[in-house]
């Protein structure tokens, strides 16, 4: 069983719609948790990243964690065409540098 | 600042023939990491550096992988001999260390498609 379990879809959606990405873990002892947006052809870029438990929001994107359950949220509110790309889930056990564990990615499509 | 910068973006190569892969962090990073990226494995940590020096190379798949940081500012990932399993993209990321109670942002190169032959 791997670390990080995630979807790899894909997902395809219409503009507007919320999107719910999900992951689920296995190691008790992650702490941070961060999202990645992969455009095609592109190198991964950190969204957003939140520490424990809870929900962390930044514009259209919430990130939610529930560490009960090990399993962890991203949500995309008026989904774009724009946001359609990969997105990763990404954890650690600590802060300042720890291995990251990246889930496989979930493909996500937003047509018009 | 460029970003990580990586090259070649594209390297076809037959089997048996060395590859070298080309990174510059960003400058100021401490943190230098190589990745690889496969639709089977998903993005997989190879080796990474602090300060030029590898703490870490459990995920280099094996002896005909090899990876370097002779300075703050390059880096190399070789492969002697490929093999058409080593087909992959393989990224580049660097950070530098957040402090106490902060966490480290990677920022990742725009990669290398690598296909052997």
């Amino acid at each position: 069983q791997k670390e990080v379990e995630q979807d790899p879809g894909p997902l395809s959606v219409p503009e507007g719609a919320i999107v719910s990405l999900n992951c689920t873990y296995s190691n008790s002892a992650f702490q941070y948790f961060m999202w990645y947006r992969q455009y095609s052809r592109k190198g991964p870029e950190l969204l957003m990243y939140t520490y424990s438990s809870g929900n962390k929001e930044d514009g259209r994107f919430t990130a939610q964690v529930d560490k009960s359950s090990k399993y962890i949220s991203l949500f995309i509110r008026d989904s774009q065409p724009s946001d359609s790309a990969t997105y990763l889930c990404a954890m650690s056990p600590s802060g300042g540098y720890n291995k990251l564990i990246f889930g496989a990615g979930t493909r996500l499509a937003v047509h018009p | 600042d460029a970003g990580v910068i990586q090259s070649p973006r594209h390297e076809v190569t037959e089997m048996g023939q060395e590859v070298t892969l080309r990174c510059k962090p960003i400058s100021g990073h401490d943190y230098l990491f190589w990745y690889r990226q496969t639709m089977m494995r998903g993005l997989e940590l190879l080796i990474y550096f602090n300060n030029n020096v590898p703490i870490d190379d459990s995920g280099m798949p094996e002896d005909r992988f090899s990876a370097k940081m002779p300075n703050a500012s390059f880096s190399t990932l070789k492969i002697q001999p490929s093999e058409p399993r080593d087909s992959a993209v393989y990224f580049c990321a660097s950070s530098s260390y957040p402090g106490q109670g902060g966490q480290e942002t990677q920022y990742f190169g725009p990669g290398t498609r690598l296909l052997v032959l």
